[in-house]
Formats: C-alpha cells, structure tokens, sequence
C-alpha cells in the first residue's frame, strides 16, 4: 500500500532533550516536506526537500533540523525542543509531474513538550 | 506571492442537503488547485486537484470542484452529504511548477442527523 509512515504517533517529552519524529515514503516520491499544525492557523510548512541531499527552509524553520540522505526518509529533528514546539506534525510526499502530482499525508505525530 | 482564503472556520448542514465549501486564491497567474480533506486524528487525504482544461473537476467520494477564474475561486461541492463526511477541509494554492503548496486555514464540516 502506498503511504507515508511516521513514527512515533504521540510523544511527550521534557524541555531541551533532544528528538527525532520519523518519516519514511514508499512511493519513490522526490518531494517530502513537514508541517506542524495548530489550531486557528492551519498547516505551516517546516522544510521541505526536492530529492537527496536537497533541503531547504519553509515557513516556520526555528528550531528544527531536518536531513534527507536516502529518498524514502525524512527525519525532523528537534535538538532543544521547547513548549512552544507542542504540536501536531505531518510529514507529507509528491512525485513530480502533473499525473503523480498531489501530497500524499501521514497519520501525523502529536508532540507534547513539557 | 500566493494565498488562500478560505472565508468560512466553520460550516453546518444536514445530512442529505447540498455542500459548497469557499476557497479564494490569490496568484498572478492560473495556479495550481487542491482541495484536501481531514477526519478525526488523521492525515490529510487529496479529494481533488486542479492543473488546466475542464473547470469542473471530479474527485473521490462524490466530491467535485469549480475553478473559476473571474472569481479566483475554487470551490468544493458535494449534491448530498453524508454523516462520515463531516471533517476538517483544506484549499491549497501552488504556482505553476510548483511543488510547495500554500494552505488555507481549513473549513470545519459539521453535519446534523
């Protein structure tokens, strides 16, 4: 089945202790990008990647990392998470061109940084 | 730069009656159109996209959008709504070549027995 997987689904954790959200794509899709949502402001966009080794900044970069050194994985990392980092994050995936164009979501993780 | 506008946070119908669901763009060209919709603890899911051609296009579960230009509008319709449709409905924007969508802030669908 073609999805995108994230692991974990709930995670709480302290301030400043370091964290990893996984994301892995089974499609051979080139794009993968995060996205944290909150309430009253819809879905905005972490980074972004075009295809290995390829990064770059979205919308709300601080104080996350990501990397992209095989094309099915897209870590997010928070090296100091903080409170205000409580979340709920998606990673997402495309193909390029028009016939596979169109993100396809994981479940989403649910972040809590206490 | 674009954006989405979608006008309404919160929408009620009655399980049966017709749905139109608003979204405005705003792009110096024809972009790219997408609506994505949202159930409970879940992941986006794409119902629909939009490149060029028929203004009227057909997506899953009985969905269908009308890109109209004049209006810069995109909106989502569905004839009868059922009960499982009620969820959290998102309009995304990209330039042409794009691959970095902007998001509208979400229509919330409510739908009464």
């Amino acid at each position: 089945e073609a999805q995108v997987t994230q692991n974990p689904r709930y995670l709480i954790t302290v301030t400043g202790k370091k964290l990893t959200v996984t994301c892995s794509q089974n499609m051979n899709h080139e794009y993968m990008s995060w996205y944290r949502q909150d309430p009253g402001l819809g879905l905005r966009q972490i980074y972004y990647s075009m295809n290995v080794e390829v990064t770059d900044k979205g919308d709300v970069p601080e104080g996350y990392k990501v990397s992209r050194k095989e094309k099915r994985n897209f870590p997010l990392i928070l090296e100091s998470p903080s409170p205000n980092q409580t979340s709920l994050y998606f990673c997402a995936s495309t193909g390029r061109g028009l016939l596979n164009y169109g993100y396809t979501f994981g479940s989403g993780t649910r972040l809590t940084v206490v | 730069a674009q954006s989405v506008t979608q006008p309404d946070i919160h929408i009620t119908v009655s399980e049966g009656a017709s749905l139109e669901l608003r979204c405005n763009y705003s792009y110096g060209a024809t972009p790219y159109l997408f609506w994505y919709v949202q159930s409970p603890g879940q992941g986006l899911q794409l119902l629909l996209k939009y490149f060029s051609g028929d203004t009227l296009v057909q997506g899953i579960k009985g969905f269908e959008a009308e890109f109209k230009r004049s209006q810069s509008s995109f909106n989502l319709r569905k004839p009868s709504v059922h009960w499982s449709d009620a969820a959290e409905y998102f309009c995304a924007v990209t330039g042409r070549g794009s691959y970095i969508p902007t998001f509208g802030r979400g229509t919330s669908l409510i739908v009464h027995p």
